[in-house]
């Protein structure tokens, strides 16, 4: 079975930086591209990034580009969002998922709050 | 790149259809054969339901059927259920290597 289990998230005040994580299990993680999906509470989806399965392709939406940096361990069958600058509006639930231009499989999320 | 426009709500009586459409761009969902349907329950995560514009998940029902036309995709839910109650997203690959969401649809079930 498939699991994507995310952490790292928390309250930061704005300007700061948080490091989120999404294990992945059950499947050959190394094989999948990854995605970073975020939605405010009540709201839609908003894709945040995606990676190739090497790493060597990084795609981010133009709101957090040059903020936020999406990287994996495939040995540690990990990924991970590095967030900095961080704003009010970054606000969410971050969901990671399987895959890049669709997503098979999802985490439950992981609830970033920003505020001072 | 601006979110992909769906209806607010939508609505059907158990048994009879639905269909939930999800308009872009030539950009986006016009240029493309890459719009997939996402199905979420109050608290819960997304759930993929179609992919690449016609194509089910291994243990999604044939009563979710997916289309497009143009700069138009489309979800019918046909033989509405119960558990169909929920919202739904459709998205896009975009130019320049993004992923589009819509606004989303709540489905209610009279």
């Amino acid at each position: 079975e498939v699991q994507l289990l995310e952490s790292g998230g928390g309250s930061v005040q704005p300007g700061g930086s948080l490091r989120l994580s999404c294990a992945g299990s059950g499947f050959t993680f190394s094989n999948y591209d990854m995605s970073w999906v975020r939605q405010i509470p009540g709201k839609g989806l908003e894709w945040v990034s995606g990676i190739s399965t090497s790493g060597g392709g990084t795609y981010y939406a133009d709101s957090v580009k040059g903020r936020f940096t999406i990287s994996r361990d495939n040995s540690k069958h990990t990924l991970y969002l590095q967030m900095n600058s961080l704003r009010a509006e970054d606000t969410a639930l971050y969901f990671c998922a399987s895959g890049q231009w669709y997503l098979p499989d999802w985490g439950q999320g992981t609830l970033v709050t920003v505020s001072s | 790149q601006s979110a992909l426009t769906q209806p607010p709500s939508a609505s059907g009586s158990p048994g009879q259809s639905v269909t939930i459409s999800c308009t872009g761009t030539s950009s986006d969902v016009g240029g493309y054969n890459s719009v997939s349907w996402y199905q979420q329950h109050p608290g819960k995560a997304p759930k993929l339901m179609i992919f690449e514009v016609t194509k089910r998940p291994s243990g999604v029902p044939d009563r979710f059927s997916g289309s497009k036309s143009g700069n138009t995709a489309s979800l019918t839910v046909s033989g509405l259920q119960a558990e169909d109650e929920a919202d739904y997203y459709c998205s896009s690959f975009a130019y320049s290597n993004n992923l589009v969401f819509g606004t989303g649809t709540k489905v209610t079930v009279l």
